[in-house]
């Protein structure tokens, strides 16, 4: 059973970088995977944000980027702000299109 | 503009079947892969399978497999989630949401599903 770990918790002062990662029990995450990120706010439906490592949504904060850090996927938000606090996911592609989310890490704005 | 608009919350006891849909609008829904999402309550997302409406091609998770059927009618833009048998532990809330390649990039509004006795 494959699996996808995140932190499950980072706090990060407003204005502040903070990156956030994600990990397979498989090996390196490597392009190939096409890591996706997702924000979900409670209450509401996920929200996709990065696609294919680094890719912005056209609705994407020039904020939030992604990338490949040390053989784990990575979301970077930068100049945080109070309404960037949220849960988020990755999720990693394996084969056969099927698809592995990560427990998804809690970020507090503090 | 992509909507993806789900059925309504269901409540159901164990050993009922069920079937939930999610109506896709404002793009070609036969040439994008639909997928379900599982968020148990207060836990995080769980990828179930996905279907391609063009041709009903389906995956699923080995999580989900045989646990949950998948389909689609494209003459009306719907895809479905169904359970023969609902377990308790099927309450959650179930997305879906449309993949574009190696991408999902809308996701439908979600629906409630509490199963008790």
């Amino acid at each position: 059973q494959t699996v996808v770990t995140q932190e499950p918790s980072l706090t990060v002062s407003p204005g502040g970088t903070v990156t956030l990662t994600c990990a397979s029990s498989t090996g390196a995450v490597t392009s190939g995977y096409y890591p996706n990120w997702f924000q979900q706010k409670p209450g509401q439906a996920p929200r996709a944000l990065i696609y294919s490592t680094s890719n912005k949504h056209s609705w994407t904060p020039a904020r939030f980027s992604g990338s490949l850090l040390g053989g784990k996927a990575a979301l970077t938000l930068s100049g945080v702000q109070p309404e960037d606090e949220a849960e988020y996911y990755c999720l990693l592609y394996y084969g056969g299109a099927r698809g592995v989310f990560g427990g998804g890490t809690k970020l507090t704005v503090l | 503009e992509v909507q993806l608009v789900q059925s309504g919350a269901e409540v159901k006891k164990p050993g009922e079947s069920l079937k939930i849909s999610c109506k896709g609008s404002g793009y070609s829904f036969t040439s994008y892969w639909i997928g379900w999402v599982r968020q148990m309550p207060g836990k995080g997302l769980e990828w179930m399978g996905i279907i391609y409406p063009g041709d009903s091609d389906t995956r699923y998770s080995p999580s989900f497999q045989g646990q949950v059927t998948i389909s689609a009618d494209k003459s009306i833009s719907t895809a479905y989630l169904q359970w023969s048998s609902l377990k308790a532990s099927d309450t959650a809330m179930y997305y879906c949401a449309r993949h574009s390649g190696n991408t999902i990039d809308y996701w439908g509004q979600g629906t409630l599903v509490t199963v008790s006795s």
